[in-house]
């Protein structure tokens, strides 16, 4: 079945300690993108990549990063996470980038930060 | 970068009626919109989409329509059933950026049976 996966789907943490949500897709997509989620504001864009070893700021990438070793994978690190990170996250892939196809999410994982 | 204006909301229907969303963008350049639906707990699902050489696209209950000069597009859904209950997202991309999706703030739609 063609997916997007995300793992974990829940993740309780506290302050300043290291965490990685991984997302791996099985499409062959080139684009991939991670999302956060906030009510009230929609889905911001916090990095995309257009193929491996090409990664990209969105509008929040502040406390993020991320890597593209492999074209399937699009890990999100937190290297010291906020509470104002706190978030639904959403990772995303497309067959290509320019936004010129539709993307496909996974299922979201719940962060929260204390 | 690319603003994505979305109204209302929160919209309510009796079920049958029709539901009306709203969306603007500021990048005149931008040249893909696509809706997503996102039900209570789940991802967001791709309903429909247009590109910026077409005025109208339908599917079945569900239609959008864009106006390029007017730099606005938008979300039509006839005869509402209760399971079109959901939050709908527009967005926006392909514009100066390129490669970046800019999300509306989502509409909350209920139907009401």
């Amino acid at each position: 079945e063609a997916q997007v996966t995300q793992n974990p789907r829940y993740l309780i943490t506290v302050t300043g300690k290291k965490l990685t949500v991984t997302c791996s897709q099985n499409m062959n997509h080139e684009y991939m993108s991670w999302y956060r989620q906030d009510p009230g504001l929609g889905l911001r864009q916090i990095y995309y990549s257009m193929n491996v070893e090409v990664t990209d700021k969105g509008d929040v990438p502040e406390g993020y990063k991320v890597s593209r070793k492999e074209k399937r994978n699009f890990p999100l690190i937190l290297e010291s996470p906020s509470p104002n990170q706190t978030s639904l996250y959403f990772c995303a892939s497309a067959p290509r980038g320019g936004g010129r196809s539709p993307l496909h999410f996974g299922n979201g994982t719940r962060l929260t930060v204390t | 970068g690319e603003n994505v204006e979305q109204h209302p909301s929160t919209l309510s229907v009796q079920e049958g009626d029709s539901a009306v969303i709203k969306c603007t963008y500021s990048d005149s350049a931008s040249n893909y919109f696509p809706w997503y639906k996102q039900e209570l707990g789940k991802r967001p699902q791709l309903i429909i989409d247009i590109r910026s050489n077409v005025g109208e696209k339908k599917d079945q209950r569900i239609a959008v329509t864009l106006n390029k000069t007017a730099k606005h597009f938008s979300l039509h859904i006839t005869e509402t059933q209760p399971e079109d209950s959901a939050v709908y997202f527009c967005a926006a991309s392909g514009g100066v950026t390129g490669n970046q999706f800019y999300f509306g703030t989502g509409t909350s739609l209920t139907v009401i049976p």
